[in-house]
Order: structure tokens, then sequence, then C-alpha cells
């Protein structure tokens, strides 16, 4: 079974500009979960999407947004981008489903896509 | 509100010493706790987790962890460590919802 897919794995961009980064998650994984992970603040979560709906969101400024699509395939879109934005931005998809008992949300992680803001 | 504590950013042991790391969480409801394991350039990597059932979880590589809920503790150990463990390895939480907390990471160098 392939795993998690990101694309770009990297990207260099302007203050100003937007990025849109895209994932892939593992074949019939309905989850899918970002997080922006930086030397100083570590791994924060960005926000999660299950069946294209947005069931958790971190303590992200606006400019931070995301989708998900009827395949579970998921985009972020970062606009007007800042310095602060440099950091990797990893995904993750996981088996959680909707409603029912909660389940351990064990998540399996692509490799991440380096964005670099000049 | 949910947190995850790794004590040490930085932990060096030589080739064939006793890994130890650190993880305390706070909960108010059961939790169900991880580790991952990020080599350079790469993703995270599942090494164990604890949902429920036995409190001494092993895990992939010999790592170990075992859940202490009176200590509200999940520390990682490896009996002996090897070069290949040199990465940054985060403890995880999950309290119920779909949303997981991670600690802010160790890095652990071995030395030869």
């Amino acid at each position: 079974k392939a795993g998690v897919t990101q694309t770009p794995r990297y990207l260099i961009k302007t203050r100003g500009q937007q990025v849109t980064l895209s994932c892939s998650p593992i074949s019939g994984h309905r989850s899918v979960s970002w997080y922006q992970q930086t030397p100083g603040q570590g791994l924060q979560f960005l926000f999660e999407y299950f069946s294209e709906t947005q069931r958790n969101k971190g303590n992200f400024p606006g400019r931070f947004s995301g989708r998900q699509f009827s395949n579970s395939r998921s985009e972020m879109n970062v606009s007007t981008l800042e310095l602060g934005d440099s950091a990797l931005y990893l995904c993750a998809s996981s088996l959680a489903e909707a409603g029912g008992p909660v389940t351990y949300n064990e998540q399996f992680f692509g490799p991440g896509t380096r964005l670099t803001v000049l | 509100a949910q947190s995850v504590t790794q004590l040490g950013s930085h932990v060096s042991v030589s080739e064939g010493a006793l890994v130890l790391l650190r993880c305390n969480y706070s909960s108010s409801v059961p939790p169900y706790l991880f580790w991952y394991v990020q080599y350079p350039n790469q993703g995270l990597q599942l090494l164990l987790k604890y949902t429920t059932g036995a409190t001494l979880v092993k895990g992939i590589n010999g790592f170990e962890a075992e859940f202490k809920k009176s200590e509200t503790s999940f520390h990682l150990t490896k009996p002996s460590a090897h070069m290949s463990d040199a990465a940054e390895y985060f403890c995880a939480v999950t309290m119920g919802g779909f949303k997981t907390i991670f600690g802010a990471g160790t890095r652990l160098f071995v030395k030869a």
C-alpha cells in the first residue's frame, strides 16, 4: 500500500505570495491532518479534515486554509506569505472514523513540504 | 487543557547504553499515547502506541514504553542504543476527538 505523498517536496516563495500544498493520503484513509514544524515552535496542529469537512482547527491565522476533496486528497493554502511561514509542512492521514466510539488516532505521515519564504 | 511535556530537548548516550526519553502529559480523560520518531528530512514514523490494556508497550526497533497513570507519564526506553537510533523523538497524546497534541521533541545523539 502506498504511503502518504506530499507535493511539492520543496518550495521557495517570496513575501506576499500565496502557496498551495497537496497531500494524498493512504488509500482508504478519510482523515487528513496538517502540521507546521519549525525549530522554535515544534509541531503545531493546523487543521484536520474528514470526508471533506474540517473537524478541528489549530490556532493559526485565517491566512492558513485547507480543503479536502471527495477522494480524500487534501490541499492547504497559505496566502500573503510572511517570513515566519518558512517551515516544514507535514500531512498525516488516519483511519479515524466519524461518530461512534473514539478511536485512537494513529497517524501516518508524509515526508513533508519544505517551504522557504524569502 | 491538554498538554505534553518532554523533559530534555537533547539527550546524548553512548552506543550500547540505556536510552530513556521522558514524556509527561496532562489529561482529564484516559489518553491514547504515542511515540513517533523523525529522521532527518523525513516525516514522522510511529514507534509504538498505548490505547488500552497492558501498560508496557513494545514497539519497533527494540523500543518500549510504560504508561503510568499515577505519574501521568509515558517514558520511552531502549536497553542498548545503536548509532542508527540517532533521531528526534516525539511523544503525542490524543484525548478524545481527533486532534493530536505533540510534545516539543527530544533529539537523541548516540556517541560511538
